[in-house]
């Protein structure tokens, strides 16, 4: 299947800092990149969907300025939790989903998430 | 609304079936998935199912669908300990803007003992 890659895999900074995550689909253009949010024992929660060269669709009850998702090409989708505090440690995972010559569209390819500890 | 539900753990002996159920509330779904997650590991697509399929076989995986009680189960032909994971139910809606997004259960925590 198609790799989807996150950098960091984990990452611990201080309260009021801003913390940015990578997400790379590595062999395949994905036209539309996820991210989720996922805490312990809990469903992956759905933040935005993103398509690529166009803004970001959150999803109800999320910051749009807290959390900024840039989707500048079609192989790389970012987050920035700007000014983190700590409930916004959590595990985020990115998931993207390919065009017409992409894997099925109906497949999301999913980075092994991202760590996020805010002290 | 959007609200996929499903238990959240199951234990089974090794060599036995597991079956993980799940209902969900959008009757638009068009596709319906299984992911697996590993400890440390991201989600897995398992299997998928189109909602106007009542049943997918794919090697000792099972998933049947019951669209009129919006219920999906997968059955786990002799369950193995590397089947031990985090099974999540999924279904893939229409969103606002017309693309589709997926929208995930909880999770069961599969633990099979030897």
């Amino acid at each position: 299947g198609a790799v989807v890659s996150q950098h960091p895999s984990w990452v611990i900074c201080k309260s009021g800092t801003s913390v940015k995550i990578e997400c790379r689909s590595l062999d395949f253009q994905a036209t539309t990149m996820f991210w989720y949010r996922q805490f312990p024992k809990q469903s992956l929660m759905l933040m935005a969907t993103s398509n690529e060269g166009s803004k970001a669709t959150y999803e109800q009850g999320v910051e749009k300025d807290k959390f900024l998702i840039n989707h500048a090409s079609l192989t790389l989708s970012t987050l920035t939790v700007t000014s983190a505090h700590p409930e916004d440690s959590s595990f985020y995972i990115c998931s993207a989903r390919g065009g017409s010559k992409a894997p099925p569209f109906y497949e999301q390819f999913f980075g092994p998430g991202t760590r996020l500890t805010v002290l | 609304g959007e609200d996929v539900e499903q238990s959240l753990f199951l234990s089974v002996r090794e060599g036995d079936s597991s079956v993980i159920n799940c209902t969900y509330t959008d009757s638009s779904s068009t596709y319906l998935y299984w992911y697996k997650q590993e400890p440390g590991a991201g989600l897995q697509l398992l299997t998928y199912i189109f909602s106007n399929m009542d049943m997918k076989q794919d090697q000792r995986l099972t998933v049947l669908l019951n669209k009129k009680d919006k219920h999906l189960s997968l059955r786990i032909a002799d369950t193995q300990t590397g089947d031990s994971a985090i099974y999540f139910c999924a279904e893939s809606i229409e969103g606002n803007t017309g693309g589709f997004k997926t929208i995930f259960g909880a999770g069961t925590r599969l633990f099979v003992k030897a």
